[in-house]
């Protein structure tokens, strides 16, 4: 069984900081997704990246899938009270089918 | 409106007694998937399918049944449920199951609590 590791589990930050959250695993992903719960609703896709290396930016927010496809971050810029909510990564398999998920990052962000 | 729905969307039960899950897409998705939630542990995947008819397990398919007898529809059974099935439950469809290239649209998710 392949795992995926988040951290921090926990981010509590104030409005107009930078953060990071890292999604590692011992495994090689064929691609790698982040995904943003809120309270009451299913995980929302907010990107997939595909190659090895590759960076995607959703406007304040980036994504890194790593060099080796093992790991992947979201940095997100400036944060704003918006953006709470938990953050998912999801390891896609080799089959492309079937999804690993990490345990998840929930980050507040005060105003 | 394009969505995933799911009935109930919370449940109180005790032990035993036999419940059925509904979820249902208005997508004409092929691939259906079943997924539980626990508080640190992500989302793990129960039961999945390709298909109508074509259903196959998951990560974590004990104690759990499907069927597939309509494209639309994908309901979750317990026969015999137990406190530990106690989790928050999602339901998923995409048109396809390659997730490199198409999104999986997910349902807003079923509170189970079992006594």
């Amino acid at each position: 069984t392949q795992l995926l590791e988040q951290s921090p589990q926990f981010l509590s930050i104030q409005e107009g900081e930078n953060l990071t959250v890292y999604c590692n695993s011992s495994s090689v992903f064929s691609s790698l997704q982040w995904y943003r719960q809120e309270p009451g609703e299913g995980p929302v896709l907010l990107v997939t990246v595909v190659t090895g290396g590759e960076v995607k930016k959703l406007k304040r927010l980036t994504f890194q899938f790593g060099d080796a496809r093992k790991d992947s971050s979201l940095h997100i810029t400036a944060a704003q009270p918006g953006d709470t909510g938990l953050y998912l990564c999801a390891g896609v398999d080799n089959a492309g089918n079937m999804l690993t998920f990490g345990g998840g990052t929930r980050l507040m962000v005060k105003p | 409106e394009a969505q995933v729905t799911q009935n109930p969307r919370y449940l109180i039960t005790v032990t035993g007694k036999k419940l059925t899950v509904t979820c249902s897409q208005n997508m004409n998705h092929e691939y259906m998937s079943w997924y539980r939630q626990d508080p640190g542990l992500g989302l793990r995947q129960i039961y999945y399918s390709m298909n109508v008819e074509v259903t196959d397990k998951g990560d974590v398919p004990e104690g759990y049944k499907v069927s597939r007898k309509e494209k639309r529809n994908f309901p979750l059974i317990l026969e015999s449920p137990s406190p530990n099935q106690t989790s928050l439950y999602f339901c998923a469809s995409s048109f396809f199951a390659s997730f490199e290239y198409n999104e999986q649209f997910f349902g807003p998710g079923t509170r189970l609590t079992v006594l």
